[in-house]
């Protein structure tokens, strides 16, 4: 299966840490994807990096990405308790649809 | 532009009934998937419509089927539901188009439809 792993499951810090999530996945990909999700609700695109580039900002998330290792990173700075809700990775393989993978659950303490 | 719309937003069937869910599209947006979520199974995919024809599908039983119309608005349909078929049911549109190859671009999605069979 292309669907991807997030490492960890679960993860709590304090309002103002760093939270870093990680992904695996299993074949070549052409983009990997980082979606959020609150609580009951639809998917939110955060961010999009080809198979080609190896890191991209967006305001305070940070993603990277290792094709040699098939996995990414995403980095969300100086955390807010709106920052609260899972996120998902999922990976573009080709003409197919996008796998999700099975999420991390970010807690941020106020 | 207005976002992904599902509608109902909750529904409470019980075993053996059949049901309709109903997305539309941001407008413009010609590609319409369907996941199903579970806690056990995370996201899922059920099938992606394109110009009223479908393009891709999971693994799903044949219960679960879609169609999408001319103004691209999609409906799925689970027949003779199982318990087990309980889930957020989420609607994800995309500006995908043909030339120039498949890809995967960002999906937008619905706030979903949140089934429970009984």
């Amino acid at each position: 299966s292309q669907q991807g792993e997030e490492d960890p499951q679960a993860l709590s810090i304090q309002e103002g840490e760093n939270a870093t999530m990680n992904c695996s996945y299993k074949t070549s990909i052409n983009n990997l994807q980082w979606y959020r999700q609150n609580s009951g609700r639809g998917l939110v695109h955060l961010i999009l990096i080809r198979s080609n580039e190896r890191e991209k900002h967006s305001g305070r998330l940070r993603v990277t990405l290792d094709t040699s290792k098939k996995s990414s990173s995403l980095l969300i700075t100086a955390s807010r308790a709106a920052d609260t809700a899972s996120y998902f990775c999922a990976t573009d393989a080709g003409a197919n649809n996008l796998f999700f993978g099975t999420g991390t659950r970010l807690t941020v303490i106020p | 532009k207005a976002g992904v719309t599902q509608t109902p937003r909750y529904l409470i069937k019980t075993r053996g009934q059949q049901v309709t869910l109903s997305c539309s599209p941001i407008s413009g947006h010609r590609s319409v998937s369907w996941y199903q979520q579970t806690p056990g199974q995370g996201l899922q995919f059920l099938f992606e419509y394109f110009s009223e024809t479908q393009r891709n599908k999971g693994n799903f039983p044949g219960r679960f089927s879609g169609r999408q119309f001319s103004n691209s608005r999609s409906e799925m349909n689970v027949s003779t539901l199982e318990l087990g078929d309980s889930a957020l049911y989420l609607c994800a549109s995309s500006p995908k188009s043909w030339p120039g190859g498949w890809t995967n671009e960002k999906l937008f999605f619905g706030s979903g439809t949140q089934l429970s069979v009984l």
